[in-house]
């Protein structure tokens, strides 16, 4: 069975940094794309960063750029998101979610079950 | 900045089909936008559904379709359920990497 679990979430002062985790299970982690996605609460879905397979290549949401990176370990089946500075409207649950592609089709499939981080004094 | 447009809110009656679209600020939506779509839940995370090649992902019923009606991408649900009342959300490739997604459509059946 595919399975993205998330952690690393929690409550920390603006400013602070976190560390998310994703562990992937039941496919072949480096084959694949990774995402994370953010959903502030009460609000919709905001797409946060991207990382190819081999970590060559990383893009992000204007809003983070600078202060979060996305970075793998295909050995550890792990996905991370490291969160510098954070601020207030950072708070949100964050999902991890896999990359399916083919020709002319993406999606984001699956989803984990998300880690919620809170930012306030 | 690229806005991804949905309704915000709809209304169908069970057994009735609805179709949610998806728009882009800055133009008509393609196929090149990759667009797919997920559904949401209150408390539960996102469920996908379907992506630009109207593939739908394991386990989404027939009724779940997707296309592009005209300059939007959209989802249409034929035969709508009660448990079908979801927020629904769509995704797309705006360029550089990016993707944006739309605000959402709160789905009522009733």
């Amino acid at each position: 069975e595919v399975q993205l679990v998330e952690s690393g979430g929690g409550l920390v002062q603006p400013g602070e940094s976190l560390r998310l985790s994703c562990a992937a299970s039941g496919f072949t982690f480096s084959d694949y794309w990774m995402s994370w996605v953010r959903q502030a609460p009460g609000k919709g879905l905001e797409w946060v960063a991207n990382i190819k397979k081999d970590a060559s290549e990383k893009y992000y949401v204007d809003s983070v750029k600078g202060r979060f990176t996305i970075s793998r370990d295909n050995a550890k089946n792990s996905l991370y998101l490291q969160m510098n500075s954070l601020r207030a409207e950072d708070t949100a649950v964050y999902y991890c979610a896999r990359i399916l592609s083919g020709r002319g089709w993406y999606r984001f499939d699956p989803w984990g079950q998300g880690t919620l981080v809170t930012v306030s004094s | 900045q690229t806005v991804v447009t949905q309704e915000p809110s709809f209304s169908v009656s069970p057994g009735g089909t609805v179709t949610l679209t998806c728009g882009l600020s800055s133009g008509s939506v393609s196929t090149s936008n990759y667009p797919s779509w997920y559904q949401q839940t209150p408390g539960q995370a996102p469920r996908t559904l379907i992506d630009t090649t109207n593939t739908r992902s394991s386990g989404v019923p027939d009724r779940f379709s997707g296309s592009i009606l005209g300059n939007k991408a959209a989802l249409t649900i034929t035969g709508a359920q009660a448990d079908d009342e979801s927020d629904y959300y769509c995704v797309l490739y705006v360029g550089s990497g990016i993707w944006v997604f739309g605000g959402g459509t709160k789905l009522t059946v009733l």
